[in-house]
């Protein structure tokens, strides 16, 4: 079946200690996107690639950044946890040039800060 | 900026039940498109039913159904016949709509329990 897949399930980390999450789709899909979801939060949009083509929200950390080396794989990379990071992380996926945005989602990446 | 408000921070309901979701919205754009998204515990965000705002009439998938009220920019789901596997997170989401903007804004959530 066509999917978004993240790896690993859950990651621990230290603080300060960088600390990549993986995504990969079978969709072929134009657009990659990585949310950040805190304890009963709302995901919040950290950036997206159309493509190659990389998108930043203007409120997202610095300490954020990301990596798409083909259509299939998108990275997620936190230089410098913090304890504030602790989180879920989405990755999803969409149709580019579509007149609407259904997302499908990859079923997240729990990161503990420690 | 858009924004999405859902009201209800939990609602629970009775097996084979109906139940309505919440969801009010703010944007001064005519076109766009609305999504309830479900997220079950530990499982992955699913989308449960989408609206296009040119349209009038209200979307359904089976038990879900939306009120779609535009002038109201209110968007509601009702879920009919509730059942044990509908128990999860559910989102309201706003998307202005093709082009290039691809960013879904999120309400804050209504976790829906459904009693035996």
């Amino acid at each position: 079946d066509a999917m978004v897949i993240q790896n690993p399930r859950y990651q621990v980390t230290q603080f300060g200690k960088p600390v990549t999450l993986s995504c990969s789709q079978t969709l072929n899909h134009n657009v990659m996107y990585w949310y950040q979801q805190k304890s009963s939060q709302a995901p919040k949009l950290l950036f997206h690639y159309y493509d190659k083509d990389f998108n930043n929200e203007a409120d997202t950390p610095d300490n954020f950044q990301s990596r798409r080396p083909n259509t299939s794989f998108c990275f997620l990379d936190i230089r410098s946890p913090g304890l504030g990071d602790a989180a879920m992380y989405l990755c999803a996926t969409s149709k580019g040039g579509s007149s609407y945005n259904e997302q499908f989602f990859g079923p997240g990446t729990r990161l503990t800060v420690l | 900026a858009q924004t999405v408000t859902q009201s209800q921070p939990e609602m629970s309901v009775q097996e084979a039940e109906t139940v309505t979701l919440s969801c009010t919205y703010d944007t001064s754009e005519s076109d766009y498109y609305l999504f309830w998204y479900k997220q079950p515990p530990s499982r992955q965000m699913i989308l449960v039913i989408r609206q296009e705002a040119y349209k009038q009439q209200n979307a359904t998938e089976n038990r879900f159904s939306v009120n779609f009220q535009k002038a109201a920019k209110s968007f509601s789901l009702k879920i009919s016949d509730s059942q044990l596997g509908d128990a999860a997170m559910y989102f309201c989401a706003y998307n202005s709509g093709g082009g290039s903007n691809y960013k879904l804004t999120f309400g804050k959530g209504t976790l829906l329990t459904v009693n035996p």
